[in-house]
């Protein structure tokens, strides 16, 4: 079946740095891709919705200059978290939809970011 | 505007009983259906969707649920719980006129007891 492949898994860092997490669909082509924020124990936020060769789609109150967004090919979107905080440590989660496959959504396995 | 609502935190069911974790749905037009489930540190897995057709859909490990339009309801349910049945539960939608973005509920906790 399809796969969404995202990295890294885990990532620590210190404050003020940037850091890139890639989403990748291996075995098809996401003209859309999807990143969602889940806090402890809470459900996914979704940050913005990803558009291959345009802008990304930012949702009320996700700063779109701190969570850059690229999706520049069929097959890969990334999210860099500019000037990373404290605050920004969260696991991140991203998605695609094969519309091959009657819409469901195929997700990567996640990135745990620890900013220190 | 589309919402998921999962009334409940955390469901508790002994090994071998039935299960029942429960959604609601708000959108505006037709919708399309989904339970996804999340195990620890993973991303989701897909489980079952409903699309058309048949209300009651089969799906992924022996679940089900049903489509239940007038009480805009779709309820997963196993016949008998597994212990690794265990896991972090959520019910989706999107409204299929026009909409992209699925909404997730704010999931179910599963815990299935031995």
């Amino acid at each position: 079946g399809a796969v969404v492949s995202q990295h890294p898994s885990r990532v620590i860092c210190k404050s003020g740095t940037s850091v890139k997490i890639e989403c990748r669909s291996l075995d098809f082509q996401a003209t859309t891709m999807f990143w969602y924020r889940q806090f402890p124990k809470k459900s996914l936020m979704l940050m913005a919705t990803s558009n291959e060769g345009s802008k990304a789609t930012y949702e009320q109150g996700v700063e779109k200059d701190k969570f850059l967004i690229n999706h520049a090919s069929l097959t890969l979107s990334t999210l860099t978290v500019t000037s990373a905080h404290p605050e920004d440590s969260s696991f991140y989660i991203c998605s695609a939809r094969d519309t091959g496959t009657n819409e469901k959504l195929f997700f990567g396995s996640g990135t745990q970011l620890s900013v220190l | 505007a589309q919402s998921v609502a999962q009334p409940e935190d955390q469901v508790n069911v002994a090994e071998g009983n039935p299960l029942t974790v429960k959604c609601t749905y708000s959108v505006s037009g037709n919708p399309y259906l989904f339970w996804y489930v999340q195990y620890p540190n993973r991303g989701l897995q897909f489980l079952l969707k409903y699309i058309t057709g048949d209300n009651l859909v089969k799906g992924s490990y022996g679940f089900e649920a049903e489509f239940n339009k007038s009480q805009t309801s779709f309820h997963l349910k196993k016949p008998s719980a597994l212990v690794s049945d265990s896991a972090l539960y959520f019910c989706a939608v999107r409204d299929r006129t026009g909409g992209i973005k699925t909404i997730f509920g704010a999931g179910t906790r599963l815990f299935v007891k031995a």
